[in-house]
């Protein structure tokens, strides 16, 4: 059974970087198949992709936030990463890790339970 | 960008009651489409991908159905246990994925 753990500070100050630590359990990061992937969910809202990386190192972020984005991936440690740069208020979510399965079409099929991220100084 | 917007945004029902919600793609997605379910304080749990196709340990009660920009998500007999937000995820476009704006199945 796949696991996915985030893990980072719950507070960042405006201007700083948000980073945070994805960790995967019962399945490897660097197989191929699956893409690992960021969403977030604004306080009351609905989903929003950030972007995701597959095992070759290829990153795709949401145009949306391209600028400020990240995402790396550690796989000695089986591990997957965001930093998101000059953060404001409208960066506060609740930020899920999650396993997306490839081709033919791709779907996400194992969460994370999500860790709340509160953008405040 | 694909635009998904879900209908409505809210229901209530009893138990027992068969509930449909829509999704729509602001343009053709092929059966490209996956339904997910959050409770609560929960992350979101995927149920049906590729438009109908049931994630494994998800009750035969849920199905889904449509191609193209028209889909739905069925539930035959809602039980206590579905009332919750559910998303409908477009994945033809790539890499961009997006969402509907939920639907919220609320105890009437």
């Amino acid at each position: 059974q796949v696991q996915l753990q985030e893990s980072g500070p719950g507070l960042v100050k405006p201007s700083q970087t948000l980073s945070l630590t994805c960790t995967v359990s019962g399945g490897s990061i660097g197989s191929g198949g699956y893409y690992w992937t960021w969403i977030r969910q604004h306080p009351g809202k609905g989903l929003e992709w950030i972007g995701h990386i597959y095992y070759s190192g290829s990153t795709y972020y949401n145009p949306s936030l391209e600028s400020r984005l990240t995402i790396s991936a550690d796989t000695s440690k089986n591990q997957f990463s965001l930093k998101l740069s000059s953060v404001t208020a409208a960066d506060t979510a609740v930020y899920y890790c999650a396993r997306v399965r490839v081709a033919p079409s791709d779907y996400f099929d194992y969460w994370g339970q999500g860790t709340m991220v509160t953008v405040s100084s | 960008d694909i635009q998904m917007t879900q209908s409505p945004s809210s229901l209530s029902a009893s138990v027992g009651d068969s509930v449909t919600i829509t999704c729509r793609a602001s343009q053709s997605i092929a059966n490209y489409l996956n339904w997910y379910q959050q409770k609560p304080g929960k992350a979101p749990r995927l149920l049906i991908y590729t438009a109908s196709i049931l994630q494994s340990g998800v009750p035969s009660r849920f199905s889904g159905s449509g191609s193209g920009t028209d889909f739905t998500l069925t539930i035959s007999s809602l039980q206590p246990e579905d009332y919750a937000t559910y998303y409908c995820q477009q994945s033809y476009s790539t890499p961009a994925r997006t969402f509907g704006q939920g639907t919220k199945v609320e105890i009437k």
